[in-house]
């Protein structure tokens, strides 16, 4: 159902990088909708991480990053530490669904 | 630090009706847009309904149009959801998630404090 896709997992060694991309057309993130990254617990509330694209709350280590290229935004984690495990999500805008959407979720894993 | 508190959840049979409060504090209420978003079963974040500062603007994702009804009352600090014809695709995690901005309707927007969320479960 989901109109952004985004990797089931990734994983890395603590103080390592990953990356996590969402991908999605020319109806969201091509259209030129922003693209902004949420952090997600289990049980607890969601979390901004990365808004516009590429600003991140005041709060949130400079260790989370944010990019987006044409039809695709990636969210960068360096340092890796193991409270970052959790789930992650990317969020636009569909004019062709003329809602808000989100990506399916990565679930990040520190080995 | 802002604060929303979601509460209404339960169980509910199929074809049943459920309504969702979101009590806020710690923000200027009147100034915000509003949403619901819901997290399934194993599935990912949905996007549910949004209403901007005045109540004037409302929107809905595509299934839950006719079925679901977002509001709020400016007087209480609180929105709501009344949630009819219930299917067991609508069983998930509903959190009320506050807009950056005042209209929650611009394209741009993003959610920037969430609650904690309340759970919904349709089962006969």
């Amino acid at each position: 159902q989901s109109v952004l896709t985004q990797p089931p997992s990734v994983s890395g060694a603590p103080g390592q990088r990953v990356t996590i991309s969402c991908t999605g057309s020319n109806s969201n993130i091509g259209a030129g909708y922003d693209v902004h990254w949420y952090q997600h617990l289990p049980g607890t509330a969601p979390k901004l991480l990365i808004y516009g694209n590429t600003y991140r709350p005041s709060g949130v280590p400079d260790r989370f990053s944010g990019s987006k290229s044409g039809t695709s935004a990636s969210l960068a984690i360096t340092g890796l530490q193991t409270d970052d495990e959790a789930d992650y999500y990317c969020q636009s805008y569909d004019s062709s669904l003329s809602g808000y959407v989100f990506g399916t979720g990565t679930k990040v894993t520190v080995l | 630090q802002v604060h929303l508190v979601e509460s209404g959840g339960g169980v509910v049979q199929p074809g049943g009706s459920l309504r969702l409060s979101c009590v806020t504090s710690r923000f200027t209420f009147t100034n915000y847009a509003l949403h619901w978003v819901r997290l399934a079963p194993g599935k990912g974040l949905e996007w549910v309904a949004a209403i901007s500062y005045d109540g004037s603007q409302i929107n809905y994702a595509g299934s839950m149009r006719g079925r679901f009804t977002i509001s709020r009352d400016n007087s209480k600090n609180t929105l709501y959801l009344q949630m009819n014809s219930l299917t067991a695709e609508d069983t998930a995690v509903y959190y009320c998630a506050r807009d950056f901005s005042m209209n929650g309707y611009s394209g741009y927007d993003y959610f920037d404090y969430w609650g904690q969320g309340t759970l919904v479960t349709v089962s006969s």
